[in-house]
């Protein structure tokens, strides 16, 4: 198993500036994953983050807007950059701690609001 | 492109059993069920998975239909900390990716 907490919980910030989200794992993980879940909706995945190697993105998601950091084993960081209204969502990360694509575990999610 | 069709609500009563359907018809040999659930202001959380065999644990069981098309979620007594969004979830065993479709937002009633 796999014990996961996010910093900030939640925060209120205005367009225009960016956010840090911070993920640190009670053990060490090779594959970290973010995820958004925008009001009301589903989650997506945003990228996949391994240490070591830069971070995958999925289609509709780029780097220079979402840039993600993985220096070690147990953390992981999510800026969320020139923020706007519309990326007002819950981002959560989440490990696979198996590696062998079994259960994932997922942290309790940073909610932000973009004003 | 979805892979599965869930009942977007349900409801049911505390202490009885609560079935959640899933239909996943093109489902290919290699993929695996999967069942998250999210209760509110909380992240996913893992239920269960399985390939083709009934699957139990302390949680809930699986029920895998013969020919993999569908499958049903089972709950064995709901309680009103089962409240929550049950998301069924079709991933190929070397997939690390996790797709999650809109889910079935169950409500248990006293």
């Amino acid at each position: 198993s796999a014990v996961i907490s996010q910093k900030p919980s939640r925060d209120i910030c205005q367009r225009g500036t960016s956010l840090t989200i911070q993920c640190q794992v009670d053990s060490q993980v090779t594959m970290m994953f973010w995820y958004r879940q925008q009001p009301g909706q589903s989650l997506t995945l945003i990228a996949t983050a391994n240490q070591g190697s830069e971070a995958t993105y999925e289609s509709g998601f780029v780097i220079d807007k979402f840039p993600i950091s993985r220096p070690n084993l147990t953390f992981s960081t999510l800026t969320v950059s020139n923020m706007s209204p519309e990326d007002s969502s819950i981002y959560l990360c989440s490990v696979d701690p198996s590696g062998i694509y079994n259960e994932q575990f997922f942290g309790p999610g940073t909610r932000l609001t973009v004003l | 492109d979805a892979k599965t069709t869930q009942p977007p609500s349900m409801d049911c009563a505390e202490g009885r059993a609560a079935n959640l359907p899933c239909n996943h018809s093109t489902i290919s040999g290699n993929e695996y069920v999967y069942w998250y659930r999210q209760i509110h202001s909380q992240g996913p959380q893992y239920i269960i998975h399985g390939l083709k065999n009934n699957e139990t644990n302390e949680m809930a069981s699986l029920i895998i239909t013969e020919d993999r098309k569908s499958s049903t979620l089972i709950l064995p007594h709901a309680t009103l900390r089962d409240t929550a969004v049950y998301y069924c979830i079709v991933r190929g065993g070397n997939d690390y990716k996790l797709s999650f479709g809109a889910g079935t937002t169950v409500t248990v009633r006293a």
